[in-house]
């Protein structure tokens, strides 16, 4: 079985400044997916980005980005430039590469999560 | 397009009641999952469905179940409801794209 692990339970940032989360998950699959989600105070659960484990290179959305290190089974999430409204709780979520009939499938599991608090 | 919707989104029900939670899934995503997220452990899979099919199962109990109609709409049912049923229930689909899209969630209260 997966697991994912986030050992920052919070984090805080200034306003325009950069943060990094932490990830690590633990698996036995050579094929997968990783992603950040963020849950802000009205729960709704929000894609933030997307890393395919057998793309080298690190993914980037905007102001997002991450490091994944396959071999040590680390999966972190940059936010550059913090805004007021990237405050949330950010989960780290792993899920198997599974196709059939034209669609993935499999559930995400997911880390424990991190606040992120941003000050102005 | 729109997104993922959850009917109820709030429920307030009393111990041994049953209820029942309804997901009607982005057009076109065939997939749909669903997940309770509590304080004490986080978000843990309920169950998985496609093409009205249980595709994958959580660990928790019978009492938790669900089904998926011809439209890919889906629906849980938690019978002999307890205290610790209390959570977030979130559901999400999917189509080709490898993330799953989330609906709001219902929050069910049990007193």
């Amino acid at each position: 079985a997966q697991t994912v692990t986030q050992s920052q339970p919070e984090m805080s940032v200034q306003e325009a400044e950069t943060v990094t989360l932490s990830c690590t998950y633990d698996t036995s699959e050579s094929d997968y997916y990783l992603f950040w989600y963020k849950q802000p105070p009205s729960r709704q659960m929000i894609l933030v980005i997307r890393q395919e484990a057998y793309k080298q290179q690190n993914a980037t959305e905007n102001r997002f980005s991450v490091n994944f290190q396959k071999a040590a089974k680390s999966f972190s999430l940059k936010i550059s430039d913090s805004q007021l409204g990237d405050a949330a709780m950010y989960f780290c979520a792993y899920r198997s590469a599974n196709y059939a009939g034209g669609t993935s499938y499999g559930k995400l599991t997911f880390g424990q999560g991190t606040i992120l608090t941003v000050h102005p | 397009k729109a997104g993922v919707t959850q009917t109820p989104r709030y429920l307030i029900k009393t111990r041994g009641q049953q209820v029942t939670l309804s997901c009607s899934p982005i057009s076109g995503h065939r997939s749909v999952s669903w997940y309770q997220q509590t304080p004490g452990q986080g978000l843990q899979f309920l169950f998985e469905y496609f093409s009205e099919t249980q595709r994958n199962k959580g660990n928790f109990p019978g009492r938790f179940s669900g089904r998926q109609f011809s439209n890919s709409r889906s629906e849980m049912n938690v019978s002999t409801l307890e205290l610790g049923d209390s959570a977030l229930y979130l559901c999400a689909s999917s189509a080709r794209e490898r993330e799953q899209f989330f609906g709001p969630g219902t929050r069910l209260t049990v007193l």
